[in-house]
């Protein structure tokens, strides 16, 4: 079965400065994506970046970017010049990539982020 | 704005009660799954749906049901609601090849 361990319950970081989230998981499969989530007040669950297991640069997106390590199993979040915004509870989730499991997400226990002015 | 609505936004029922949660996708969005996050966890999937029927399904009793319509709305039943049911419910939905949308969960009370 795969499991997601988020080892940080809290954490916090000043306004402008870097953050980095950890993650790891454990999978026998070879073919997965795995994703950060942000989870803010209004509940509602927004993809912040994916990463596909078969590819070996880590993805981008703006402030955000994952260091991705296949054979650690491991998968960071790191968050650059940090901005109010960002205060949220984050989930690192796995998904296998399988036909028609597109959304069997398998979340970590999550990161409750808070950014300090 | 992710398109997929669920509702009821809050809700509280009774030990031993029946609920049912609904949740309306974007046209197209032929795959569906439920998650329940319980107070300061991580969601848990249910189970999933695609094309109506059902193709996986988490740690959770039969007592845990659903279907999937095909304008692409969802239910998600619960029967003999225990304490433990409390917990924010979510569904995601998503075409093939795209990403998934939550919704902004409905929020089950049991009393």
């Amino acid at each position: 079965a795969q499991t997601v361990t988020q080892s940080q319950p809290e954490m916090s970081v000043q306004e402008a400065e870097t953050v980095t989230l950890s993650c790891t998981y454990d999978t026998s499969e070879s073919d997965y994506y795995l994703f950060w989530y942000k989870q803010p007040p209004s509940r509602q669950m927004i993809l912040v970046i994916r990463q596909e297991a078969y590819k070996q640069q880590n993805a981008t997106e703006n402030r955000f970017s994952v260091n991705f390590q296949k054979a650690a199993k491991s998968f960071s979040l790191k968050i650059s010049d940090s901005q109010l915004g960002d205060a949220a509870m984050y989930f690192c989730a796995y998904r296998r990539n399988l036909f028609n499991t597109g959304n069997q997400f398998y979340f970590g226990t999550g990161t409750s982020l808070t950014v300090i002015p | 704005e992710t398109g997929v609505t669920q509702s009821p936004t809050h809700l509280i029922k009774t030990r031993g009660q029946q609920v049912t949660l609904r949740c309306s996708s974007q046209s197209g969005h032929n795959t569906v799954s439920w998650y329940q996050q319980a107070l300061g966890q991580g969601p848990q999937f249910i189970f999933q749906y695609y094309r109506e029927e059902e193709n996986g399904r988490g740690n959770f009793p039969p007592r845990f049901s659903g279907l999937q319509f095909p304008n692409y709305s969802s239910e998600l039943n619960v029967n003999a609601l225990e304490l433990d049911d409390s917990a924010l419910y979510l569904c995601a939905s998503k075409v093939q090849g795209s990403k998934a949308f939550f919704g902004q969960g409905t929020r089950l009370t049991v009393v």
